[in-house]
């Protein structure tokens, strides 16, 4: 696709649920990032994926989070037993470039909202 | 953790008007970005400045790095309608694959 999808746009899950969100990022778009951020502030870094190897788990929040990118394009980013501080958008964003770094042009996502009731 | 504050965080202001915003640190950033994002989409990049004091133009904006790589400013000049929207600063480290973004500022042009 043109841009990097994200699917669902919005999902309202209850408290306990496990969800999956998923990111395609721009095809040939080597390095996967996710974000999550609340409403009215900037995005917070989570992970990061350079192909299909996590390079960089050290935002994840808890282990109830966690995510893969199996063949190096598309992404899961998994919470388990959903919480509702958990409830964000969550955004995912892709690069060309095949080292993280300052020279970076990450694309972003629309996002999925989660909500947790 | 590096902390990047944006000032200020509300800024309503009428067309034709001058603006600055300021993005603001205690560590020192490799690389500075400005993001635009509008509701309901994501972030997107508008310019990356890598060296002390340098200063960029992209049309009427203009965005400016500090000597010490601190901090930054964006300047718009004669804001129009168009430029409403959340402008956000995010700082890379050094060899980094994260961004440090700031919460940002919500800048609203009236006609």
């Amino acid at each position: 696709g043109a841009g990097v999808s994200q699917s669902p746009r919005y999902k309202v899950t209850k408290r306990g649920q496990d969800v999956a969100l998923r990111c395609d990022p721009i095809s040939g778009h080597v390095s996967l990032y996710w974000y999550r951020q609340a409403l009215g502030q900037g995005p917070e870094f989570l992970t990061y994926f350079n192909y299909e190897a996590q390079q960089d788990k050290s935002g994840l929040p808890n282990d109830r989070f966690s995510a893969e990118r199996p063949e190096g394009s598309i992404s899961t980013l998994t919470i388990q037993r959903t919480e509702q501080r958990d409830s964000a958008m969550y955004r995912c964003a892709s690069s060309l470039a095949e080292t993280g770094g300052w020279y970076e042009k990450l694309f972003f996502g629309s996002g999925t909202q989660l909500s947790v009731l | 953790t590096q902390l990047l504050e944006q000032s200020p965080q509300f800024l309503s202001i009428q067309e034709g008007e001058n603006l600055t915003v300021y993005c603001n640190s205690s560590s020192v950033f490799s690389s500075l970005q400005w993001y635009r994002q509008e509701p309901g989409e994501g972030p997107v990049l508008l310019v990356t400045v890598v060296t002390g004091g340098e200063v960029k133009k992209l049309k009427r904006l203009t965005f400016q790095f500090g000597d010490a790589r601190k901090d930054s400013s964006l300047h718009i000049t004669a804001a129009q309608p168009g430029d409403t929207g959340l402008y956000l600063c995010a700082g890379a480290g050094a060899g980094s694959y994260q961004l440090t973004f700031g919460k940002g500022t919500k800048l609203s042009v009236i006609p």
